[in-house]
């Protein structure tokens, strides 16, 4: 999984509580992506970040929010868990972005909310 | 709306044939599309890319065209093997904005020994 960890694997939270999730890369890469994915719906961004401190939204950003305060750290929280962000939560990296960039995925980490 | 639509959701083969994946889109103007194989339980996994002005690509066993005319691209394994059994998947990026990549739900491919 080219150097990338994410933490927890799995986690079984109730709504309304405040989850967060960590991806760890060791590529030193610049850009940073967080997916959901979900049956029927394929993989969708929710946020991205192409640098120490700088994030954007992705297509599916709302009740999420990130942080990156380190090259190799970029987290996921979610502020007040909802059932509907139930889902399998993937990390990706890449060196470079545009035509010619290449994703390379973490493990996933599955995330259910009561 | 923007869609982009792989052709089944399950396509079974027997080992040895060509295996061919489709991958429709509507409303883009991708500047270039990958195809990734996830196995379940793991992340998806970079096998190729194609540029818009690229009209087909090959790598060993994998071959991948794409169409913009069509706004389709076809994704072949030749001499398939049960090791090809996995979910396929198409992203875009499109030409516009930044490295983001949209993908299509995937197409789960069973090779039958």
């Amino acid at each position: 999984d080219a150097g990338i960890t994410q933490s927890p694997r799995h986690k079984v939270t109730e709504t309304g509580t405040p989850v967060t999730l960590r991806c760890h890369q060791t590529e030193n890469h610049r850009y940073m992506y967080w997916y959901r994915q979900d049956p029927g719906h394929g993989l969708r961004l929710i946020h991205y970040s192409y640098g120490v401190k700088d994030t954007d939204k992705g297509e599916v950003s709302d009740g999420y929010s990130v942080s990156r305060s380190k090259t190799e750290d970029f987290l996921l929280t979610l502020e007040s868990a909802t059932s509907s962000q139930t889902s399998v939560y993937f990390c990706a990296i890449s060196e470079v972005a545009g035509v010619g960039d290449t994703q390379y995925f973490g493990p996933g980490t599955r995330l259910t909310v009561l | 709306s923007q869609k982009i639509e792989q052709n089944s959701e399950a396509l079974n083969i027997q080992e040895g044939k060509t295996a061919t994946l489709t991958c429709n889109y509507t409303n883009y103007s991708p500047a270039y599309l990958q195809w990734y194989r996830q196995d379940p339980g793991r992340g998806p996994v970079f096998l190729l890319l194609i540029r818009e002005n690229e009209k087909e690509k090959r790598k060993e066993r994998l071959k991948v065209t794409f169409d913009t005319t069509l706004k389709q691209s076809l994704f072949h394994i030749t001499a398939s093997q049960p090791a090809d059994s996995a979910t396929y998947l198409c992203a875009l990026a499109p030409q516009t904005g930044a490295n983001n990549l949209f993908f299509g739900t995937g197409t789960r491919l069973t090779v039958i020994p």
